[in-house]
């Protein structure tokens, strides 16, 4: 079965940290792009970070850069996403998608179930 | 405020056909493909349309997208009550080198 599942997710306070988790099976893990999307409750869907299938390029929105890190282990079929210096706005669930890249275009044709990371005093 | 313009809200009666568009500019739906994906309440995105108009297999021909110049839209016909659900446009922008969604539209079968 091809699936994304996402872990790590909770509460912590601002200025905290998580790790973000998400293993992939059923899929060559390291031929795709995979990427973290964030909703805010009732909200809609933000980007927050993409890594090439090597882990050679990486790209971040503007809000979690400098705070958050994107790294994959191919060997595990698994991608990361380390957050600090959390912020209350930061408080979403948070998804992992496998991204299809056709030139500059990217697009996410499986995503997991979402992990929500709350933020909170 | 969204990169990528999205009407809030459609409605439209059972077997009617509802437009969702998606507006942008140049460095974003200008030059890259289109993608939609379709939300149910408490669950995760699905992939409905990309490369402008394709289809993941798994969604019906009712289901069906274009884009012109720095707009896309979204035609879904013979709607279903089952179609309620909330529909993002997204797309990658050059300027910022970033994915980029819409703010999403809910779609109301009446």
């Amino acid at each position: 079965e091809v699936r994304l599942l996402e872990s790590g997710g909770g509460l912590t306070q601002p200025g905290g940290s998580l790790r973000l988790s998400c293993v992939a099976s059923g899929v060559t893990f390291n031929n795709y792009v995979m990427t973290w999307v964030r909703q805010a409750p009732g909200k809609g869907l933000e980007w927050v970070s993409s890594l090439s299938g090597r882990g050679e390029a990486t790209y971040f929105a503007d809000s979690p850069k400098g705070r958050f890190t994107m790294s994959r282990d191919n060997s595990k079929n698994t991608l990361y996403l380390q957050m600090n210096s959390l912020r209350t706005e930061d408080t979403a669930v948070y998804y992992c998608a496998k991204g299809r890249r056709v030139g500059a275009t990217l697009w996410f044709d499986l995503w997991g179930q979402g992990t929500l990371v709350t933020v909170s005093s | 405020q969204s990169v990528l313009t999205q009407p809030p809200s459609v409605s439209a009666a059972p077997g009617r056909k509802v437009t969702i568009s998606c507006s942008g500019s140049s460095s974003n739906i200008g030059n890259n493909y289109v993608s939609w994906y379709q939300q149910f309440p408490g669950t995760a995105p699905k992939l409905l349309i990309f490369e402008n108009n394709k289809r993941p297999s798994g969604f019906p021909d009712r289901f069906s997208g274009s884009k012109s110049g720095t707009s896309a839209t979204l035609d879904i016909t013979g709607l279903q009550t089952g179609d309620e659900a909330d529909y993002y446009c997204g797309t990658w922008d050059n300027s910022l080198s970033a994915a980029v969604f819409g703010g999403g539209t809910h779609l109301t079968v009446l």
